[in-house]
């Protein structure tokens, strides 16, 4: 099936800083969706990349889709407490539309 | 948040007994999915639901079964539960089974397997 490979799997910041997480897969992705969940929590739909190159933004987050659709990163610019939590990206699993695999996921902790 | 209850949110039994773990939701939505959550494996889909009374295994079956015999209602059975089913079960639920559809997650079920 099909595997996408997240990394970090941890990143600590001080409050301010910039994070950045990588999703990678060998191979092409039709899209992709980010998702969040805070500690103690459910995870939570971000946002979904479809088109090649796309970069999208919500306030402090940018997501963008590699050009050749196999890769994809979320950047949080000058990090705040409130982003604590585990970030996954999560694509397709084989040829099948039901059914997501989610990547590892990277836990940011972020120090005030 | 979506209209998505699971119960119960904790349970503690032994190794040997079934558990039944409940999901509702009053979405309407088709798509029904179980997934399990460890720590250095993320979210790892248990089976999913395509509608009433048609299921699917997914990457980690083994051990589980499920049913749906309305709209609504999710349920994940372990027939014997065992300490590796220790872990959080999130259900999900989306309106269509297409990748450009969020799913939205219910609160999770804690179990403990002594």
């Amino acid at each position: 099936g099909q595997q996408v490979m997240q990394i970090p799997q941890y990143q600590h910041v001080q409050e301010g800083e910039d994070f950045t997480t990588y999703c990678n897969s060998s191979t092409t992705l039709s899209n992709i969706q980010w998702y969040k969940q805070r500690p103690g929590g459910h995870p939570v739909f971000l946002i979904q990349l479809v088109k090649s190159g796309e970069v999208k933004k919500q306030k402090r987050l940018t997501f963008q889709f590699g050009e050749a659709k196999k890769n994809s990163s979320l950047h949080i610019t000058a990090t705040q407490t409130t982003d604590v939590g585990i970030y996954f990206c999560v694509a397709r699993s084989g040829g099948s539309n039901y059914k997501l695999t989610f990547g590892k996921g990277t836990l940011l902790t972020v120090n005030p | 948040d979506a209209g998505i209850t699971q119960s119960p949110r904790h349970k503690v039994t032994e190794t040997g007994t079934p558990v039944t773990l409940r999901c509702h939701q009053t979405e309407n939505h088709r798509y029904m999915y179980w997934y399990r959550q460890d720590p250095g494996h993320g979210l790892r889909l248990i089976h999913y639901s395509y509608g009433v009374k048609d299921t699917d295994k997914g990457e980690v079956s083994d051990g589980y079964s499920v049913s749906r015999s309305k709209t609504e209602d999710f349920l994940l059975t372990l027939e014997s539960a065992t300490s590796s089913q220790t872990s959080v079960y999130f259900c999900a639920i989306s309106e269509a089974g297409q990748l450009n559809q969020p799913q939205h997650f219910g609160d999770g079920t804690r179990l403990s397997i002594l």
